[in-house]
C-alpha cells in the first residue's frame, strides 16, 4: 500500500504572508504513463473537499493562482503566496496510483 | 450547473445493509471518461475512498473493503447506487459521491454536500 504522509499536520499563517505543504508518498506517483498522479484538495470548515490541484501541478478551474503545486516521484508541495482568510481549512494530498489520501493539514490564521 | 447528491438512511444497526443513492445532474455517465466514486470521511479523521465506477461500467473497489460493496450505475436515472453490507460501528461516517474525470487525470473535481451515516445499535 501506498502511505501518504503530509506535514506539518497543522500551522498558523498571518494574512499575507506564505505558507507551504509536504506531502511525500511511500511509492513513486509517476505512472507508466509519464503522468503523475498526485491532487491537492482543501476542505473549508463545514464544506466539502474542493480540488485545487491535479497532476501535481495544474491548477483546477477557478482556484486562484496564489496557490502552486510542485514536486516529483515521491515528493509534492502545494505553496500558497500570499495566504487569505478564505484560505482556512484542512488540505489533504491524494494519490491515484493505489487511491488514497494523506492524513490532511490543518490551517488556520493568526 | 453540475450538482450530485447523495441520499439514504441517517441512522443503521450493526450488521445491517447500507444503500446510499448518488443523483446527479449536469453531466453523463455514458460520456466516455467520466466516472463517479464514494468517499467516506469518518468524524474528524481523513477522508478514504470507497468504490468507483466508470462510463464503461468498470469498477474498483477500495481492497480494504471490497468483500463488502457493490457499486451500480443507472445511466437513465443519472444515479449510482452504493450497497455496504454488515455495518459496523466503525462504518459511522460521512458519505460523499463526486465526479472524476480523465481529462483531469481523475481528479474528484465536483463532490456532493455529503450524508451523514452513524451504525448504531
Amino acid at each position: 500500500d501506498i502511505v501518504m504522509t503530509q506535514t506539518p499536520l497543522s500551522l498558523s499563517v498571518t494574512p499575507g504572508q506564505p505558507a507551504s505543504i509536504s506531502c511525500k508518498s511511500s511509492q513513486s506517483l509517476l505512472h507508466s504513463d509519464g503522468r503523475t498522479y498526485l491532487y491537492w484538495y482543501l476542505q473549508k470548515p463545514g464544506q466539502v473537499p474542493q480540488l485545487l490541484i491535479y497532476e501535481v501541478s495544474n491548477r483546477f478551474s477557478g482556484v486562484p493562482d496564489r496557490f502552486s503545486g510542485s514536486g516529483s516521484g515521491t515528493d509534492f508541495t502545494l505553496k500558497i503566496s500570499r495566504v487569505e482568510a478564505e484560505d482556512v481549512g484542512v488540505y489533504y494530498c491524494m494519490q491515484n496510483i493505489q487511491l488514497g489520501f494523506g492524513p490532511g493539514t490543518k490551517m488556520d490564521i493568526k | 450547473q453540475i450538482t450530485l447528491k447523495e441520499s439514504g438512511p441517517t441512522l443503521v444497526k450493526p450488521t445491517q445493509t447500507l444503500t446510499l443513492t448518488c443523483t446527479f445532474s449536469g453531466f453523463s455517465l455514458s460520456t466516455t471518461g467520466v466516472g463517479v466514486g464514494w468517499i467516506r470521511q469518518p468524524p474528524g479523521k481523513t477522508l478514504e475512498w470507497l468504490a468507483l465506477i466508470y462510463w464503461d461500467d468498470d469498477k474498483a473497489y477500495s481492497p480494504s473493503l471490497k468483500n463488502r460493496l457493490t457499486i451500480l450505475k443507472d445511466t437513465s436515472k443519472n444515479q449510482v447506487v452504493l450497497i455496504m453490507t454488515n455495518l459496523a460501528p466503525e462504518d459511522t461516517a460521512t458519505y460523499y459521491c463526486a465526479r472524476r474525470r480523465r481529462e483531469l487525470l481523475y481528479a474528484f473535481d465536483i463532490w456532493g454536500q455529503g450524508t451523514m451515516v452513524t451504525v448504531s445499535s
